[in-house]
């Protein structure tokens, strides 16, 4: 079936060092796959997303790579800093429905 | 602000109960997406409505339905409430005009929902 699996659940560095969280799916109708950043008790933010004809995307500080070959997409952030700690989820879109299949989410935290 | 609106924001009710939850999609968007959160399962895909039919359905129990309104607006309806439905419970949109290219989904509030 459709699935998602994320690595670490859990990953904490020093500020202004990076962090890396990568995901692995399984449907290979999947072609959209967004990353979403939630605070404690808040929504799900989209933070970036990349689309299946495209291999890598940059916003600033954060960046994605997808390898369909493999069905691996990664975040990477550069520079950490404090506010970005929050729990990242990656998720896969089925492209005939629209449906987001998350990961079971990364708690990132980041010292000061 | 995503535009996504979700009453109520939180809700407190007994086990055997029925609650109903609310979400106004962003204006435009004609697909709805219910989601659940509990502590331990991350976010779990329920239901996706478009334009009022039911596109696609996930790990959706039985007491539990959807739907959506000639405004776009939907509902979700959760029925014998048990403890374990506790969790929040979100509501999302997107066009639903472009799916085969990747469609953004935009997250509402959520709605807090604890079973006692």
């Amino acid at each position: 079936g459709e699935n998602v699996e994320q690595h670490p659940s859990t990953l904490s560095v020093q500020e202004g060092d990076s962090a890396v969280i990568k995901c692995t799916y399984s449907d290979s109708a999947s072609n959209y796959f967004p990353w979403y950043k939630q605070e404690l008790g808040k929504r799900p933010q989209l933070i970036i997303d990349i689309r299946s004809n495209v291999g890598e995307k940059k916003d600033q500080r954060i960046a994605v790579t997808l390898n369909k070959t493999a069905k691996h997409f990664s975040l990477h952030i550069t520079e950490t800093q404090p506010e970005d700690s929050a729990v990242y989820f990656c998720a896969a879109s089925n492209s005939n429905t629209g449906k987001l299949i998350f990961g079971q989410g990364t708690t990132l935290q980041v010292k000061p | 602000d995503s535009g996504v609106t979700q009453t109520p924001k939180h809700l407190i009710t007994a086990t055997g109960q029925r609650v109903t939850l609310r979400c106004s999609p962003r204006s435009g968007d004609l697909s709805v997406y219910w989601y659940q959160q509990s502590l331990d399962q991350g976010l779990q895909f329920l239901i996706q409505y478009y334009n009022g039919e039911e596109r696609a359905k996930g790990n959706i129990l039985e007491r539990f339905s959807a739907q959506q309104f000639p405004d776009l607006h939907s509902e979700l309806n959760l029925s014998s409430l048990e403890l374990g439905d506790s969790a929040l419970y979100f509501c999302a949109s997107s066009s639903g005009t472009r799916v085969g290219l990747g469609e953004t989904q935009y997250f509402g509030p959520g709605t807090r929902l604890l079973v006692l």
